[in-house]
């Protein structure tokens, strides 16, 4: 059964970059699409994007210009950065993995959640 | 970007009552790539339907998905004390995928 989980900093200062990696156990980061999604305190799901395993990415245009999210297969994780932070950024950001290796496809393994909060 | 709106916002119900959930989106979605989503508080979302109408993994029959086009349903056909929640519908046939805002089912 794979497992996922989020790391990285809770706390960030207005403008600086959000850094989270998300570590694969219990299958190989090959050969499926990965995603990010993120949930402001008490509101709904935003999806921020996805990588596939080779490295080809697609992401939400409303964070478009401010969004990376990078695939190491040889650690079996995968990373978002999301840069010049502000407090709109505050939220639970879970990784996901795809049910397939299709585009399309819906989100059956989810992390746990890492609460970031931006705050000066 | 296709958008998505739940109704109604808050249900109240009874063990053991039927819920029915819509989803309804403001252009067609693409080979019904509709999934629908049960997240409890402090928990990370959960699939329960995919494609519209199949039920993911360990899914209980008592929840089913119907709809196409542009309106979908989630029926939960009798509540147990387990099913309160808030459920979210997301499309993954167009970029972005997206949420509705989704829908709390509380106790009544």
């Amino acid at each position: 059964q794979v497992q996922l989980q989020e790391s990285g900093p809770g706390l960030l200062k207005p403008s600086e970059t959000l850094s989270l990696t998300c570590s694969v156990s219990g299958g190989s980061i090959s050969s499926y699409y990965w995603s990010w999604i993120r949930q402001p305190p008490g509101k709904g799901l935003e999806w921020i994007g996805f990588i596939y395993y080779t490295g080809s990415t697609n992401y939400n245009p409303s964070l478009e210009s401010r969004v990376t999210i990078s695939v190491d297969t040889s650690k079996n994780q995968f990373s978002l950065k999301l840069t010049s932070v502000t407090a709109a950024d505050t939220a639970v950001y879970y990784c996901a993995r795809a049910s397939s290796g299709s585009y399309h496809a819906p989100l059956p393994h989810w992390g746990q959640g890492t609460l970031v909060t931006v705050s000066s | 970007e296709i958008v998505l709106t739940q109704s109604p916002g808050t249900l109240s119900l009874s063990p053991g009552e039927r819920a029915t959930l819509s989803c309804r989106a403001n252009q067609s979605v693409s080979s019904s790539y509709l999934a629908w989503y049960q997240q409890k508080p402090g928990q990370a979302p959960r699939l329960l339907i995919y494609g519209a109408s199949s039920r993911a993994t360990g899914i209980p029959d008592r929840f089913s998905g119907s709809g196409s086009g542009t309106d979908f349903t989630l029926t939960i056909s009798r509540l147990e004390p387990e099913d309160f929640a808030v459920y979210y519908c997301q499309q993954y046939g167009s970029s972005p995928w997206t949420f509705g805002q989704g829908t709390k089912v509380e106790i009544k």
